[in-house]
């Protein structure tokens, strides 16, 4: 059964640093992974999809997939208070195109 | 675009009754359509699964005569919660997907039952 790891935190940064959310995916044959956020009371809200080995820069974010290792991380820079969420990491490699969700990470960016 | 709605966000009701909520695509058509749960600081239970025109895919423990699915259209399913209980309190929230891997959410639905 595929899983997908992510360390529940709070991870907390100072306004203005390199956030750095990871998670660990166990299906070494899986090819999609999301990033979301969700903010306290709120739906998740797609931010990142990557498919291929490297990195994905989006604005001040930067998803990164490594297959080998079977690691995904998204880098937030310059973090604002407004950052502070959870994010959720989700691979999509199911054939029925569910997602597989971390428990998701919270970001706690302080002013 | 990629925009999903739902209808109602917020719903009050007595237990016993049902409620009906709304998922809408409203700039794209959905191949298949997700219903999810989420309990206050807990992460996101996916319900079901429906594509148009087929029944619904219930995941394990969760009760199809109680949670009932119905995807009319390529841009519409509900999801009833028939004879509703305190219990099924809850943040409801579809997710529409475009065939593509990527499920873009609804802004959820928020049902206290009473």
């Amino acid at each position: 059964q595929k899983e997908v790891e992510q360390n529940s935190g709070p991870l907390s940064v100072p306004e203005g640093a390199i956030a750095s959310l990871n998670c660990t995916y166990s299906d070494r044959v899986s090819q999609s992974f999301f990033w979301y956020r969700q903010y306290s009371g709120k739906s998740p809200e797609l931010i990142m999809s990557i498919y291929s080995n490297g990195d994905k820069e989006d604005g001040r974010f930067t998803a990164q997939l490594n297959k080998a290792s079977q690691y995904v991380s998204l880098l937030i820079r310059d973090s604002q208070p407004s950052d502070s969420a959870t994010y959720l990491c989700a691979d999509g490699s199911s054939n029925t195109g569910k997602l597989i969700f971390g428990q998701g990470t919270t970001l706690q960016v302080k002013p | 675009g990629a925009v999903v709605s739902q209808h109602p966000s917020r719903v009050i009701c007595k237990s016993g009754t049902s409620v009906k909520i709304e998922c809408r695509s409203l700039d794209f058509q959905a191949t298949t359509m997700f219903w999810y749960r989420q309990f206050p600081k807990k992460s996101l239970m996916l319900m079901a699964t429906s594509n148009e025109g087929s029944k619904a895919t219930y995941e394990q423990g969760v009760e199809k005569d109680k949670f009932l699915i119905n995807h009319a259209s390529l841009t519409l399913s509900t999801l009833t919660v028939t004879s509703a209980h305190p219990e099924d309190s809850s943040f409801y929230i579809c997710s529409a997907s475009k065939g593509d891997h990527e499920q873009y959410f609804g802004p959820g639905t928020r049902l206290t039952v009473t």
